[in-house]
């Protein structure tokens, strides 16, 4: 089975500063990793996916994110944030066999962006 | 456009009543899947269905049933048999690359979700 820490709750940031978000998985077999946000009272919209290949993933928004499988980490950054960031982001994790069934997400972190 | 429709958007349930989530998808996807969200808790899976006429349980089934009549649609039932039903739920669906074990790559897409409160 498959798990998802996602380290911080709640990350409140200035707006044009860096921000990280930090996920990180537990999983006895290959994954494939993903970055989903939601704003207020809506769905998920998917940010970026790691399936393979390079490591550092670019993703819709100004986002990426870098799988370290070593650490089994993948955590989620943006150089310079804006007010329209502010929304809740879920890291999630699925083994490579088997369907998007399997998917696991994690507890979510709430990125709010401060003026 | 394409996409997930959920409605209603607000429900409300009262005590021993069944209610009915609708979920409809335009994307020709095969694959559907409902989820359940609860504050600082993440996604749920409740079911979820690769084809039509077909669906499993998932991690939270218990108290809720769910129809695969169309490719289109699948429907949630809310029973009373749920204890704590007062949650956002979530449709999903994603493609199916049938002949193939790599299907966990493929992006879920999500509805607006659906808001259920028990008075």
């Amino acid at each position: 089975a498959q798990s998802v820490t996602q380290l911080d709750s709640q990350v409140p940031v200035f707006e044009e500063a860096p921000v990280e978000l930090r996920c990180n998985y537990s999983s006895s077999v290959s994954v494939y990793l993903f970055w989903y946000v939601q704003y207020p009272n809506q769905g998920l919209q998917l940010l970026l996916k790691y399936l393979s290949g390079s490591t550092l993933v670019k993703g819709i928004n100004g986002f990426e994110a870098e799988f370290n499988k070593s650490q089994t980490s993948f955590h989620l950054r943006k150089p310079s944030v804006h007010i329209s960031d502010t929304a809740e982001y879920f890291c999630a994790v699925s083994p490579l066999q088997g369907g998007s069934e399997k998917l696991v997400f994690g507890k979510g972190t709430k990125l709010t962006v401060n003026p | 456009d394409g996409g997930i429709t959920q409605s209603p958007k607000y429900l409300f349930r009262k005590e021993g009543q069944n209610v009915t989530l609708s979920c409809e998808q335009n994307l020709n996807h095969d694959a559907m899947y409902w989820y359940r969200q609860d504050p600082g808790q993440g996604l749920r899976l409740i079911y979820y269905s690769q084809i039509v006429n077909d669906f499993q349980k998932g991690d939270i089934a218990e108290g809720y049933s769910v129809s695969r009549e169309k490719k289109e649609s699948f429907p949630l039932t809310v029973t009373s048999a749920q204890k704590n039903p007062t949650a956002f739920y979530l449709c999903a669906s994603s493609t199916q690359l049938v002949g193939t074990g790599d299907r966990s790559g493929n992006t879920i897409y999500f509805g607006e979700g659906s808001w259920l409160t028990v008075v």
